[in-house]
């Protein structure tokens, strides 16, 4: 059965502080994963990724991908309290059954 | 500038009535799609679409119907409302199996059953 796993499920920081998160994929016919970011409605795009090892980037978010060992990251430096929010990874196959993770609350605290 | 327009954004219903949540993208996309989320559970997908005339299941079809007679349309319907269908729905489309790497998200329906 298809899976997403995201990891922590929530987290607090300070303002300042760099922030990891992890997403492990088992999605039948990989084809790319993905990273959204929820605040109070629906939810926004960060990345897509499709090759290992390319990072993306955007600002002070960058992203990375892993399909030897089916994982990614998010990370995101110098937090502002204006990330705070849900993020999440969602994993695509080739049949369009697309799976979201559970998300990952991220807090950052003035 | 629409993009996907979902309706209603509220809604209540009582145990066993039947609703249909509207969901019309304007950007030609093929494939759409339905999710609901409920608090830590993430977005699960209920039914998708990847093209007028054919639907297929998700994670959590059980009690939902979907038809896709248009390449603009993808309405869900409940058929028998049951307290556990209480959640935010949301619908989302994307031109050609994601290949552009962006899914386009209505802005939500909250719906709850009583």
């Amino acid at each position: 059965e298809d899976k997403v796993v995201q990891s922590p499920l929530s987290l607090v920081v300070h303002e300042g502080d760099t922030v990891t998160l992890n997403c492990s994929y088992e999605v039948t016919n990989f084809r790319s994963l993905l990273w959204y970011k929820q605040e109070k409605k629906a939810p926004t795009f960060l990345f897509m990724l499709t090759s290992s090892g390319i990072e993306k980037k955007s600002g002070r978010l960058s992203s990375i991908l892993d399909k030897k060992e089916l994982f990614s990251i998010l990370n995101i430096t110098a937090t502002q309290t204006g990330d705070s929010a849900v993020y999440l990874c969602l994993g695509s196959g080739n049949t369009g059954k697309l799976i979201f993770g559970q998300g990952t609350t991220l807090q950052v605290k003035p | 500038n629409a993009g996907v327009t979902q309706t209603p954004k509220f809604q209540v219903l009582k145990t066993g009535q039947s609703m249909t949540l509207q969901c019309a993208q304007d950007m030609n996309h093929e494939y759409m799609s339905w999710y609901r989320q409920d608090p830590g559970m993430g977005l699960r997908l209920i039914h998708y679409s990847v093209g007028a005339g054919i639907t297929d299941q998700g994670e959590v079809p059980n009690g939902y119907n979907v038809s896709r007679s248009t390449t603009e349309d993808f309405p869900l319907r409940l058929l028998s409302a049951a307290p556990s269908q209480t959640s935010v729905y949301f619908c989302a489309s994307s031109s050609g199996l994601l290949n552009t790497g962006e899914l386009f998200f209505g802005e939500g329906s909250r719906l709850t059953v009583l």
